[in-house]
């Protein structure tokens, strides 16, 4: 079945750096993938819709300059969380659909943990 | 906007009974409806898919029901088993392509 790969699985950094998080689709192309964030026992909530060759798009009230996203290939999506602060701190998962077709499952990344010191 | 709900928050039940979990959504302008289970601390694994033209979808012991006019979609978990203890969160696709997600049902079969 189609794997999405997510990578790291956890992160610390420090208070003012960056983290890099990937996301690859192992087995098929993804034009379009998903970022979620996640607080506990919470639901995911989409941060941006990422398009491969073209510039994310970001939902109400994500700062795109502080989660730089870019779609490089069809196999690859990567977020950049800038200048982190503890607030940052949560659950990130990425998803995508395989073909981008409405008939085919979303699939998901096992989530990365980011904590923020 | 698209809000989808999931009823009951949260449920135990003990092993071997059947169960339904519940999801509600405003809009029916769809084109899926996903039905995914999480484990803490991971990502979602995707349980069951129905096309918004499609009525219900089975897999194994999973039986997952959408009817798009009233809007409402239903989980259905016969002899539950303690290893289906997780969350699970049902998504709807919208016609404009964005994916909604419910608030989850924190499921604990107890053996």
């Amino acid at each position: 079945g189609a794997v999405v790969s997510q990578h790291p699985s956890w992160v610390i950094c420090k208070s003012g750096t960056s983290v890099k998080i990937e996301c690859r689709s192992l087995d098929f192309q993804a034009t379009t993938m998903f970022w979620y964030r996640q607080f506990p026992k919470q639901s995911l909530m989409l941060m941006a819709t990422s398009n491969e060759g073209s510039k994310a798009t970001y939902e109400q009230g994500v700062e795109k300059d502080k989660f730089l996203i870019n779609h490089a290939s069809l196999t690859l999506s990567t977020l950049t969380v800038t200048s982190a602060h503890p607030e940052d701190s949560s659950f990130y998962i990425c998803s995508a659909q395989q073909g981008g077709s409405y008939n085919s499952p979303l699939h998901f990344g096992n989530g990365t943990r980011l904590t923020v010191t | 906007k698209q809000e989808v709900t999931q009823i009951p928050a949260a449920l135990s039940v003990p092993e071997g009974e059947n169960l339904v979990l519940n999801c509600s959504f405003t809009d029916s302008a769809i084109y899926n409806l996903q039905w995914f289970r999480q484990d803490p601390g991971k990502g979602l694994t995707s349980l069951l898919l129905i096309q918004s033209s499609q009525r219900e979808q089975t897999s194994g012991r999973l039986n997952a029901s959408l009817d798009k006019s009233s809007g409402r979609s239903t989980l259905y978990i016969a002899a539950s088993q303690p290893g289906d203890s997780a969350t699970y969160l049902c998504a709807v696709q919208s016609t404009g392509n964005q994916f909604y997600f419910g608030t989850g049902t924190s499921l604990t079969v107890i053996p």
